[in-house]
């Protein structure tokens, strides 16, 4: 069965620091994507980035970056020198095996950044 | 930009009530979901539609319906809504040629 595993239910940290968001998955699939949502405090989940599992290549916008590694079935996410705008839940999310088109979330993580 | 609308940002009702829960989209995508989200459980999926007039049950399908007359509207209903339907009710789309879904601004549905 798939599932997706964020570990770290809160994180706080204070702004100009860098975090990590870790997220662990499982899946017998061998093509599958994985993805990240922001949710802010409006409710509304905002798509951030979609990786397909051939594509191992790290990727970088702006102060966020990923990193995917197939060998520990992990996509972290890390956003350098916070700021308090990045106050949010971030999801972790899956895609069902054979490309359908249901996604398997993560539970989230509740990531504080303070002044 | 894909726009998805929620019909209410908040609702409230009473027990035994039929509650209609309306989600459109200006995208003109194929697939269409609704989600509830409660804390500590995450997104869970209640129905998804590949089309209009498909649907298919998700993970938490009891106690809901859905109704998808029209490629952009897709509804969700509780035919008789209990205490423990009280939730952050999310929908979203998705273009049959990506796998991102993009999601409205939710619906967050109390019922007394």
């Amino acid at each position: 069965a798939q599932k997706v595993t964020q570990a770290q239910t809160e994180i706080s940290v204070v702004e100009k620091e860098d975090v990590t968001l870790d997220c662990v998955y499982e899946t017998r699939d061998t093509t599958y994507y994985l993805f990240w949502y922001k949710q802010p405090p409006s409710g509304e989940l905002v798509f951030l980035i979609r990786r397909n599992s051939f594509d191992e290549q790290n990727e970088i916008s702006g102060r966020y970056s990923w990193n995917f590694q197939k060998s520990t079935s992990s996509f972290n996410f890390t956003i350098t020198a916070s700021q308090v705008v990045d106050s949010a839940v971030y999801f972790c999310a899956l895609s069902d095996p054979g490309g359908s088109e249901k996604l398997v979330f993560g539970k989230g993580t509740k990531l504080t950044v303070n002044p | 930009d894909v726009k998805v609308t929620q019909s209410s940002r908040y609702l409230v009702k009473r027990t035994g009530e039929k509650v209609f829960l309306e989600c459109v989209q200006d995208m003109d995508h194929e697939n269409m979901f609704w989600y509830r989200q409660d804390p500590g459980l995450g997104l869970r999926l209640i129905y998804f539609s590949y089309d209009v007039k498909m649907k298919e049950k998700g993970d938490i399908p009891e106690g809901y319906s859905v109704s998808r007359e029209k490629k952009e509207r897709f509804s969700l209903i509780l035919e008789s809504a209990s205490t423990n339907q009280t939730s952050m009710y999310l929908c979203a789309s998705r273009d049959s040629s990506y796998n991102e879904q993009f999601f409205g601004p939710g619906t967050r549905l109390t019922v007394l």
